[in-house]
């Protein structure tokens, strides 16, 4: 059975780096997209973007600006950076393995992380 | 962007009853549609994906269907476990949007 578990801190300030790890137990990292979704009461839920175990990656136009997304394939753990947050940035941040089978979906989820963006 | 709209946004149903939502694509996603259910505190749990494929694991009372633009969810015997949110999801392009939400409330 696949775990993810995020890990980092839960109060960043404003025009900081928001930095989130994500572990994944119970399988590899390999042939799968690692995956940040985020969710806020004012914006429901929000895909971030996603890294392929080779290290391909693909953001969301509306974040990738800001958006840094990193694997370790041989500590099974991913990263989230995002700079410059403001309290818009304030959500829970899920991370998630995407996989193909017929189609492409989420199907294991972290518990998400609480992240709130205030001074 | 792929805009996904759900409704309804709430609804009311009893023990027993059949629930039928909806979602609709801003443009054809063929059957690129995943369906979670989201309860207070937790993360999205997947029901379907490719628009009609039950997840292993996910009881038979869960169902979906649709093609293009237009897909529906259907608990055919609500039980208590299925009081949640709802949420449609496309995959067909980046970034990969999701619907707004069916809550399911007790009625």
């Amino acid at each position: 059975q696949v775990h993810l578990q995020e890990s980092g801190p839960g109060l960043v300030k404003p025009s900081e780096t928001l930095s989130l790890t994500c572990i994944v137990s119970g399988g590899a990292t390999g042939s799968y997209y690692w995956s940040w979704i985020r969710q806020s009461p004012g914006k429901g839920l929000e895909y971030i973007g996603y890294i392929y175990y080779s290290g391909s990656t693909d953001y969301n136009p509306s974040l990738k600006s800001r958006v840094t997304i990193s694997i370790d394939t041989s500590t099974n753990q991913f990263s989230l950076r995002l700079n410059s947050v403001t309290a818009a940035d304030t959500a829970v941040y899920y991370c998630a393995r995407r996989i193909y089978t017929s189609s492409f979906y989420f199907d294991y989820w972290g518990q998400g992380i609480l992240v709130t963006v205030s001074s | 962007d792929i805009q996904m709209t759900q409704s309804p946004s709430a609804l009311s149903a009893s023990v027993g009853d059949r629930v039928t939502f909806t979602c609709r694509a801003s443009q054809s996603i063929s059957n690129y549609l995943n369906w979670y259910q989201q309860k207070p505190g937790k993360a999205p749990k997947l029901l379907i994906y490719a628009a009609s494929t039950l997840q292993t694991g996910v009881p038979s009372r869960f169902s979906g269907s649709g093609s293009g633009t237009d897909f529906t969810l259907t608990i055919s015997s609500l039980q208590p476990d299925d009081y949640a949110t709802y949420y449609c999801q496309q995959s067909y392009s980046s970034p990969f949007t999701f619907g707004g939400g069916t809550k399911v409330e007790i009625k």
